[in-house]
């Protein structure tokens, strides 16, 4: 079974700072990965998509990378804002099944 | 607009009082899936359907059910809903037939069994 793994739980930095949050996944036989952000109280909203032939992936100041070997997956955020303050999840799919693993989640807050 | 509708967002109802939340998208997606958040457990699936008429069990089924009769609609049923079951519930739908398949989600909805 696919297990995914996000740390730190939450994190908080100086708006500016570029940051790096992580996830971690058990079962290198992963089809794609993909990062959402959770806004309080709303749904999710898909960011970036790693597809398994694909290292990264970048849009605007998001850059999510993908490494199976190693089980990891990071998405750096550059040049943070107060708007980027919401819960980052990590979920990844498997070959030949039909659901995919979600981490617990990073709450970031980015202070003014 | 594509989306992915829940109805109610919101629900506050007492053990054993049988309720369903209907999700609905427009976007003609074969495959559409329910998953409840949990503080700290992150999203669980409870149950997805491939296609109309063809639903299967996640990780977390026990309590639920659901149905499948039309493309567009994936209602979520709790029979008799218990207080384990408060938490916050998500509707999903996708095309899911490439790797750049990406899930679209539902606003959520809040249940609190009382």
């Amino acid at each position: 079974k696919q297990e995914v793994t996000q740390i730190p739980a939450a994190l908080s930095v100086p708006e500016g700072e570029n940051l790096v949050l992580n996830c971690s996944f058990t079962d290198s036989a992963i089809y794609n990965l993909q990062w959402f952000r959770q806004d309080p109280g709303k749904g999710l909203t898909s960011l970036l998509l790693i597809q398994s032939s694909q290292r990264e992936q970048t849009s605007g100041r998001l850059n999510a990378s993908l490494d199976k070997s190693s089980g990891r997956s990071t998405l750096y955020i550059a040049a943070s804002q107060p708007g980027d303050s919401a819960t980052y999840l990590c979920a990844g799919r498997r070959y030949n099944n039909n659901d995919m693993r979600f981490g617990a989640g990073t709450r970031l807050t980015v202070k003014p | 607009e594509a989306q992915v509708t829940q109805n109610p967002r919101y629900l506050i109802t007492v053990t054993g009082k049988k309720l369903t939340v209907t999700c609905s998208q427009n976007m003609n997606h074969e495959y559409m899936s329910w998953y409840r958040q949990d503080p700290g457990l992150g999203l669980r699936q409870i149950y997805y359907s491939m296609n109309v008429e063809v639903t299967d069990k996640g990780d977390v089924p026990e309590g639920y059910k659901v149905s499948r009769k039309e493309k567009r609609n994936f209602p979520l049923i709790l029979e008799s809903p218990s207080p384990n079951q408060t938490s916050l519930y998500f509707c999903a739908s996708s095309l899911w037939t490439s790797s750049a398949d990406t899930q679209y989600f539902g606003p959520g909805t809040r249940l609190t069994v009382l």
